[in-house]
């Protein structure tokens, strides 16, 4: 079965320094990872995806992951956080589900920028 | 070009009633999946449609339905609603039951 664990729940930077929010997963064969954002009273905006092409993938805002099969590990980072990046972020694996594909959501981290 | 939309943005209801919800997917979009997400806590899966057809449905019961019309819109059905099924009722649609999903901005169900 395919999951999807989020490190932490919640993670403090201030504007400027670099955002890390950690993402491990399991699965038992080459998976599709995702990480959404969610602003406060919002939808969800895919950031970045991972389909078995380069591990490092590069997403809107600044935002990179790095797919490590060895670690089982899925990572966002992003080198100077804005005060726009607080929101919820979640970590998303794509799962076979009877005849059809089913996203696996993590706990969700939420990321608060201070100034 | 229009993202997913759903209708009605928040809906107000009482224990035992039923409520119809909306969602018209990006257009050429054919799958459409809805997602239930509590307070706190990431979305679950429903269902997922794809041209017209169920083709998964999570571990909800019997009371949640859904359809997708010959359009790809698609509504989803909750009967004898509970305290428990208020959330963000999210639908999401992709290209085909196996690429990226896009989201809308959600229904906000409130049942008291």
């Amino acid at each position: 079965a395919q999951s999807v664990t989020q490190l932490d729940s919640h993670v403090s930077v201030s504007e400027g320094t670099p955002v890390l929010l950690r993402c491990n997963y399991s699965s038992s064969y080459s998976p599709s990872l995702f990480w959404y954002v969610q602003h406060p009273n919002k939808g969800l905006q895919l950031l970045l995806k991972y389909t078995s092409a380069a591990t490092l993938v590069k997403g809107i805002n600044g935002f990179e992951a790095e797919f490590k099969k060895s670690e089982t590990s899925f990572h966002l980072t992003k080198p100077s956080a804005h005060m726009s990046d607080a929101a919820e972020y979640f970590c998303v694996v794509s799962a076979p589900h009877q005849a059809g594909t089913a996203l696996i959501f993590g706990k969700g981290t939420t990321l608060s920028v201070s100034s | 070009d229009a993202g997913v939309t759903q209708s009605p943005t928040h809906l107000i209801k009482t224990r035992g009633q039923q409520v119809t919800l909306r969602c018209s997917p990006i257009s050429g979009h054919k799958s459409v999946s809805w997602y239930q997400q509590v307070l706190g806590q990431g979305p679950q899966f429903i269902f997922q449609y794809y041209e017209k057809e169920e083709r998964g449905r999570g571990n909800f019961p019997d009371r949640f339905s859904a359809r997708q019309f010959p359009n790809y819109s698609s509504e989803l059905n909750v009967n004898a609603l509970l305290l428990g099924d208020s959330a963000l009722y999210l639908c999401a649609s992709s290209l085909g039951y196996s690429h990226e999903q896009y989201f809308g901005p959600g229904t906000r169900l409130t049942v008291t």
